[in-house]
């Protein structure tokens, strides 16, 4: 089955240190990779994607994602967590169903950064 | 710039009752979603529709109906809420799905719903 995973519920990170969520992909073909970030009582909000082209892909807010097909992983990162980053990350590919490309959403993961 | 808007945010259902989530868009989107959001369960697909008059049954279908009468709009119909909905929903939509699509998706706000 076609599918995303996000192996840890819950990453904790200080201020000022690198943070990184992970997230694989079990897809046939070329995967469409999303991800998106849900503050409090909110919607998600899309945060990066990667079609094609350069592994390393930049996002809003200094974050970046870095697609490596031989892990099939595309983890979510940035150089200086912010203790506002602190929110619900969620990883999503588009799985090919009826036709259409449907998006599935991994569990998503809690980052907490501390003062 | 309205985006996706949901109605309505809170509602407080009584087993049985029924009900409909409001859904609109206003970019011209062709594909329009609900999910459902539970602690530990991520999103859930529950219905999708690729254009008006076109819908299909995502993951968790069972207890809700969607139509899809104009491009803008896509409620979502709980017919006898059980507490087993009690959830929060999200409305969600995107250009036009075709094959290998990296389109983005756009959320509402969400609505809380609790089954009582």
């Amino acid at each position: 089955a076609q599918s995303v995973a996000q192996p840890e519920d819950q990453v904790n990170v200080a201020e000022g240190n690198p943070l990184t969520v992970k997230c694989t992909y079990s897809v046939s073909g070329n995967p469409y990779l999303f991800w998106y970030v849900q503050y409090p009582n909110r919607g998600l909000q899309f945060l990066l994607k990667y079609i094609t082209g350069d592994n390393l892909v930049k996002g809003s807010y200094g974050f970046e994602a870095e697609f490596n097909k031989s892990q099939t992983s595309f983890h979510l990162k940035k150089p200086s967590a912010l203790v506002s980053d602190s929110a619900l990350y969620f990883c999503a590919v588009r799985v090919l169903s009826g036709g259409s490309y449907i998006p599935t959403f991994g569990r998503g993961t809690s980052l907490i950064v501390h003062p | 710039n309205a985006g996706v808007t949901q109605t309505p945010k809170f509602q407080v259902l009584k087993t049985g009752q029924s009900m409909t989530l409001q859904c609109a868009q206003d970019m011209n989107h062709e594909y329009m979603s609900w999910y459902r959001q539970d602690p530990g369960m991520g999103l859930r697909l529950i219905h999708y529709s690729v254009g008006a008059g076109i819908t299909d049954q995502g993951e968790v279908p069972n207890g809700y109906n969607v139509s899809r009468s104009t491009t803008e709009d896509f409620p979502l119909r709980l017919l006898s809420a059980a507490p087993s909905q009690t959830s929060v929903y999200f409305c969600a939509s995107g250009p036009s799905d075709g094959v290998g699509s990296g389109n983005t998706i756009y959320f509402g706000e969400g609505s809380w719903l609790t089954v009582v």
